[in-house]
């Protein structure tokens, strides 16, 4: 079975550090884009970044560029989402998906859908 | 990247049709057939329900169907469901940044 096994729930203060994790299991982790969706509280999904975990070639989306880290570490078929600082307005709930993608030329790769989605991890930052 | 625009909510009686309308730009939904949509149960994850603008994945029923003219795809929903009131999303690829973006999402009533 495919699936998408994501770490459980964190309650941090401000400015503490969080490292968030996302397993794959059932299909070759290596073979396809990740990507990181927030979700905030009663709010739309947002596209945060994505990660390919064969080379770690990752990309974000303006809003997330310098506000949060995407890894992946191949050897144990896991990603990771992660903040050096965290803030009140990161409470939400972060969802990995395994996104479906086609290669355009280059560095250059159409974002199609994704497919499989992890159950969430809930983050709570208050003082 | 701004999100595309979807109506807020929806509502329909049991086994009449809905339209869900996703309005973008010609840099995402009317630029590429890669539109999808994903429903939300409340405290479950998305789950992806249309993609490629008019395909089914494996186990979605065929009461879910999508189309698109120019810059707007929409979501049918036919023989309206009490288990399908839920939050609807869709999604592009959006060349503006060669990446992602969501639909700012519909809430889906069954009356």
């Amino acid at each position: 079975e495919v699936q998408l096994v994501q770490s459980g729930a964190e309650v941090k203060k401000p400015g503490e550090s969080l490292k968030i994790s996302c397993k794959g299991s059932g299909y070759s982790f290596t073979g396809y884009w990740l990507a990181w969706v927030r979700q905030m509280p009663g709010k739309g999904l947002e596209w945060m970044g994505i990660i390919y975990p064969g080379d770690s070639d990752t990309r974000y989306s303006p809003s997330f560029q310098g506000q949060v880290t995407i890894s992946a570490d191949k050897s144990i078929s896991t990603a990771y989402l992660q903040w050096s600082s965290l803030k009140a307005s990161d409470t939400a709930m972060y969802y990995c998906a395994r996104h479906r993608a086609g290669h355009c030329g280059g560095d250059c790769y159409y974002f199609y859908y994704m497919d499989v989605w992890g159950e969430g991890t809930t983050v709570t930052v208050s003082s | 990247q701004s999100a595309l625009t979807q109506p807020a909510s929806v509502s329909g009686s049991p086994g009449q049709s809905i339209t869900i309308s996703c309005t973008g730009t010609s840099s995402d939904v009317g630029a590429y057939n890669y539109v999808s949509w994903y429903q939300q149960h409340p405290g479950k994850a998305p789950k992806l329900i249309i993609y490629d603008v008019n395909n089914r994945p494996s186990g979605v029923s065929n009461r879910f169907s999508g189309s698109k003219s120019g810059n707007t795809a929409s979501l049918t929903i036919s023989g309206l469901q009490a288990e399908d009131e839920a939050d609807y999303y869709c999604g592009s690829y959006t060349s503006s940044s060669s990446l992602y973006v969501f639909g700012t999402g519909t809430e889906v009533t069954v009356l």
